[in-house]
């Protein structure tokens, strides 16, 4: 069965600075997803990661993924107050063409001024 | 295009009544995600439509719980017997393709006294 974990699950950093959120899966993979979610509303698609060493970046969210290692990172740089939100990642499963995505618990950011 | 819409926004139902969510997707999105997510959690894979086949449903989705997609078009959640546990947001989702965005609604918050 495949399980996702997010680390950290919360993180509070300082505006300016730059961190990682990491995204470990435990079996094979062929996408994965990364969702901003704020407080009281509904997800927000940032990132679709297809292959091994893909690379997206978005301002200052940069998104890659390494299939071989089962682990997506996804890197703040220079943090503003406006990042601040809980950040999932989700993976496609492989069983036998299924759609489901399994969801980490999510990763709380605080952007403190 | 205005998105995936859902209705009612808010449900506060008691004990034992039945509820019905409806999800309006993406027009020209076949593929149509329930997933359900508690407080604090990332969201849970309840079933997965490709135009109006039900090809996936999640062992979470017990026999109170059916989903229809008439046409292709719509799709409604309905639980009966309505239990405390299943007090969470359900979140509709709509993609255009395997490996595509999922595009979430604003989700259907229930609350079951």
């Amino acid at each position: 069965e495949l399980k996702v974990e997010q680390n950290p699950l919360f993180l509070s950093m300082q505006e300016g600075k730059n961190y990682t959120i990491y995204c470990n899966y435990s079996t094979t993979s062929d996408r994965l997803y990364w969702y901003r979610q704020d407080p009281g509303k509904s997800l927000e698609s940032l990132f679709v990661l297809l292959s091994n060493g893909a690379v997206k970046q978005e301002g200052r969210l940069m998104a890659s993924l390494d299939t071989k290692a089962r682990l997506s990172t996804l890197h703040i740089t220079a943090a503003v107050h406006d990042l601040s939100a809980t950040y999932f990642c989700a993976v496609g499963t492989l069983q036998g063409g299924s759609e489901k995505l399994v969801f980490g618990k999510g990763t709380k950011l605080t952007v403190n001024p | 295009d205005t998105g995936v819409s859902q209705d009612p926004r808010h449900k506060i139902t008691k004990r034992g009544q039945n509820v019905t969510f409806r999800c309006d997707p993406i027009s020209e999105h076949n593929r149509l995600y329930w997933y359900r997510q508690t407080l604090g959690q990332g969201p849970e894979f309840l079933t997965y439509f490709q135009n109006e086949a039900q090809l996936e449903k999640s062992r979470l989705l017990s026999d109170r719980f059916s989903a229809e997609r008439p046409k292709g078009s719509f799709s409604t959640l309905e639980i009966q017997r309505t239990e405390q546990g299943d007090s969470a947001m359900y979140l509709c989702a709509s993609s255009p393709r395997w490996g595509g965005e999922l595009f979430f609604g604003e989700g259907s918050r229930l609350t079951v006294l």
